[in-house]
């Protein structure tokens, strides 16, 4: 079975500065698809950026960007420019590209932005 | 128009009761999940569920039960409530053999508190 790790329960950035969080994984699979996702106060669940295993490109969206090792099964979020809209709960998942659709969620890392 | 909605958003029952959460989603997709969300933030997988296929996850007690009338709807039954049930419950769906890793998108989640 998959498992995913994220080692910062908490993790803190001043307004405008840049953060990274950390996510590591541990699987067999040779293609899957890594996601973070950002969880706000509102409790909505709010796809941040995706990774596909086969490709060697990181990926990025605006101002977050990720850090795909896969040799290393590491796959970091940074964020760049950090506004106080940022601030929320942030969850690493894998997804398998053949054992089903489903979603293994690391255990998520608070990000608090200081004005 | 809201793409997965859940309802209730906030459920508070006694121990030993029997409950329903019900999920829609108006995206055309083929495949409905249903996770858990824990008092640590802890995600968890509990069923996928398509057409074609159940699958679920083997730590899910039987008091669970999801139930499917059509392809939009996936509803989640849970019988004899235990204190250890109080939890955040997201209904998620996706379709199938889409592109980009088959993105799953959330409902708002139903706080479910077993007193």
């Amino acid at each position: 079975a998959q498992t995913v790790t994220q080692s910062q329960p908490e993790m803190s950035v001043q307004e405008a500065e840049t953060v990274t969080l950390s996510c590591t994984y541990d699987t067999s699979e040779s293609d899957y698809y890594l996601f973070w996702y950002k969880q706000p106060p509102s409790r909505q669940m709010i796809l941040v950026i995706r990774q596909e295993a086969y490709k060697q490109q990181n990926a990025t969206e605006n101002r977050f960007s990720v850090n795909f090792q896969k040799a290393a099964k590491s796959f970091s979020l940074k964020i760049s420019d950090s506004q106080l809209g940022d601030a929320a709960m942030y969850f690493c998942a894998y997804r398998s590209a053949w054992a089903g659709n489903m979603l293994t969620f690391g255990g998520g890392t608070r990000l608090m932005v200081k004005p | 128009d809201t793409a997965v909605s859940q309802t209730p958003k906030y459920l508070v029952t006694q121990m030993g009761n029997d409950k329903s959460i019900k999920c829609e989603q108006n995206l055309g997709h083929d495949t409905m999940y249903w996770y858990k969300q824990d008092s640590k933030k802890f995600l968890k997988i509990m069923f996928s569920y398509n057409n074609k296929e159940l699958i679920i996850n083997e730590t899910v007690p039987n008091r669970f039960s999801p139930k499917s009338p059509d392809k939009a709807h996936l509803n989640l039954h849970i019988n004899s409530l235990e204190l250890g049930d109080s939890a955040v419950y997201f209904c998620a769906s996706s379709q199938d053999g889409a592109p980009l890793g088959n993105e799953q998108f959330f409902g708002p989640g139903t706080r479910l508190t077993v007193l």
